[in-house]
C-alpha cells in the first residue's frame, strides 16, 4: 500500500490568514483528492488535484479559496485561504493507484479562531 | 448523482459478539465499487474491504464481511469477533466505474464494549 505523508496534522490559524497543507505520496499514484471533513461529519470532496494544470473543483468549492497545486505526481498542496471560523476543519488528502486503491493521509486538523 | 446512506449514527458491540453496519446506495450505473472504510481517532481512513459491484459473491476480509444485496442497493459490514480495536468511524463510500471520486455516506460511530 501506499504511504501519504499529510501536513502540518494540526494547526491554530487567525482569522483572515491562509494555511498551506502539503500531501506527499511515496510513490506514483494516477490521482490525487483533497476532501474536507467537518466535525462529526462525513468526507467532502473539494477537488481532484491534477498535475501540471489546474485542479478540478466540486461544486461550491473555488480555486480562489482552495488553491490547489499539483508539480508531479507525488505531491501536492491544498491552500485555504483567507480563513474564517468556518474553514474549521479536518482536510484530507487522498490518492489513488490503479482505478480503486484509495490511500489517506493523517489529515490536519484546522482551527480558526 | 451517487448517495450513499448510512441510517445508523452510532452502533455499540460487546467484545467478541457480531456486529453488522448498515448501507444503501444509489446509482443509475451498471458499473461501480462499493467501500467500507474505517477511521480511528487517529484520522487516518483505512479500506476495510472493497466490493465490485459485478461480483456475486460477497467480499471477505478475515472478521470482516459483506452482505451486497445489488436489487436492493444495500451493502452491509459484518463484523465478527469484535475487538476494541474495531472502535472508530465506519464509512460507507461507493465509486462509479467511469470516475475516479469517491461519494461517502454519513458514517457510524462503533463503540466496542469491554
Amino acid at each position: 500500500s501506499a504511504v501519504i505523508s499529510q501536513k502540518p496534522s494540526r494547526d491554530i490559524c487567525q482569522r483572515g490568514t491562509s494555511l498551506t497543507i502539503q500531501c506527499q505520496v511515496d510513490s506514483q499514484v494516477t490521482m490525487m483528492f483533497w476532501y474536507r471533513q467537518q466535525p462529526g461529519q462525513s468526507l467532502t470532496l473539494i477537488a481532484t488535484a491534477n498535475q501540471g494544470s489546474e485542479a478540478t473543483y466540486e461544486s461550491g468549492f473555488v480555486i480562489d479559496k482552495f488553491p490547489i497545486s499539483r508539480p508531479n505526481l507525488t505531491f501536492s498542496t491544498l491552500t485555504v485561504s483567507n480563513m474564517s471560523p468556518e474553514d474549521s476543519s479536518i482536510y484530507l488528502c487522498s490518492a489513488l493507484r490503479g482505478k480503486t486503491e484509495a490511500f489517506f493521509g493523517q489529515g490536519t486538523r484546522l482551527t480558526v479562531v | 448523482a451517487q448517495t450513499v446512506t448510512q441510517s445508523q449514527p452510532e452502533m455499540s458491540v460487546q467484545e467478541a459478539e457480531t456486529v453488522t453496519l448498515s448501507c444503501t446506495y444509489d446509482t443509475s450505473e451498471s458499473d461501480y465499487y462499493l467501500f467500507w472504510y474505517k477511521q480511528p481517532p487517529s484520522r487516518q481512513m483505512i479500506l476495510v474491504i472493497r466490493q465490485e459491484a459485478y461480483k456475486q459473491q460477497n467480499a471477505t476480509e478475515n472478521r470482516f464481511s459483506v452482505n451486497f444485496q445489488k436489487a436492493a442497493k444495500s451493502f452491509s459490514l459484518k463484523i465478527s469477533d469484535s475487538q476494541l480495536g474495531d472502535a472508530a468511524m465506519y464509512f460507507c463510500a461507493s465509486q462509479q466505474g467511469g470516475s475516479e471520486k469517491l461519494v461517502f455516506g454519513k458514517g457510524t460511530k462503533l463503540t466496542v464494549n469491554p
